[in-house]
């Protein structure tokens, strides 16, 4: 069974204080991570997908990595807008074909002004 | 550039009502979802349509059927509502085969009384 597991449950940064949050995951055979953004109310929205270890994407203050065994995004010099729980996801392998994608808790992260 | 469009935003339901969940999209997606999302768990998926014309259980199907109108429309019925259906529902559509991202509704918040 597919597992993600994300820390911490909620962080709290002052504005320009850098950090990293944490995806860590099971997967037999993984054939992409997906780090998603959700603010209060609204639906996720896709920000990165991560297909092999040592691979890295960048989006303005966000940069997403990933290892064999987890993910970090991490956030430099962050603003308040950047407010929002962000959402990790597992897609493995399965007899050839793609398994559905398996979501993380999330991470609440506030930045404060 | 609606995207995804849910209805109703809000509903409260009496245990034993039924009610149906609405999901449009505009972006000529063939893969449709349904996703619950409830405090302290991911996202777990309810039921996915492929392409017009199928429809498959997800991870939580029990107490819920789905119905794939046309490439545009699917939707969710709950035949005889439980207090532990209250939840958040999200409706999301997919790009194309290998391609994961998917793009959310804004929700319907669901209380079971």
């Amino acid at each position: 069974e597919d597992q993600v597991t994300q820390s911490p449950e909620a962080l709290r940064l002052q504005e320009g204080e850098s950090s990293s949050l944490n995806c860590s995951y099971t997967v037999s055979g993984l054939r992409g991570l997906f780090w998603y953004r959700q603010d209060p109310g609204k639906g996720p929205e896709f920000l990165f997908t991560l297909y092999s270890a040592g691979e890295e994407k960048e989006k303005e203050r966000l940069k997403a990595t990933l290892t064999k065994k987890e993910s970090f995004l991490h956030i430099t010099a962050p603003k308040p807008e950047d407010s929002a729980t962000y959402l990790c996801a597992v897609q493995a392998w399965t007899s050839g074909s793609a398994r559905q994608l398996t979501f993380g808790s999330g991470t609440q992260l506030t930045v404060l002004p | 550039n609606a995207g995804v469009t849910q209805t109703p935003k809000f509903q409260v339901l009496k245990t034993g009502q039924s009610m149906t969940l609405q999901c449009a999209q505009d972006m000529n997606h063939n893969s449709m979802y349904w996703y619950r999302q409830d405090p302290g768990m991911g996202l777990r998926l309810i039921y996915y349509s492929a392409s017009e014309g199928t429809t498959d259980k997800g991870e939580v199907p029990n107490g819920y059927n789905v119905s794939r109108l046309n490439k545009r429309e699917f939707s969710l019925r709950l035949e005889s509502a439980a207090p532990s259906q209250t939840s958040v529902y999200f409706c999301a559509s997919r790009e194309g085969q290998g391609i994961e991202k998917l793009f959310f509704g804004s929700g319907t918040q669901l209380s079971v009384l």
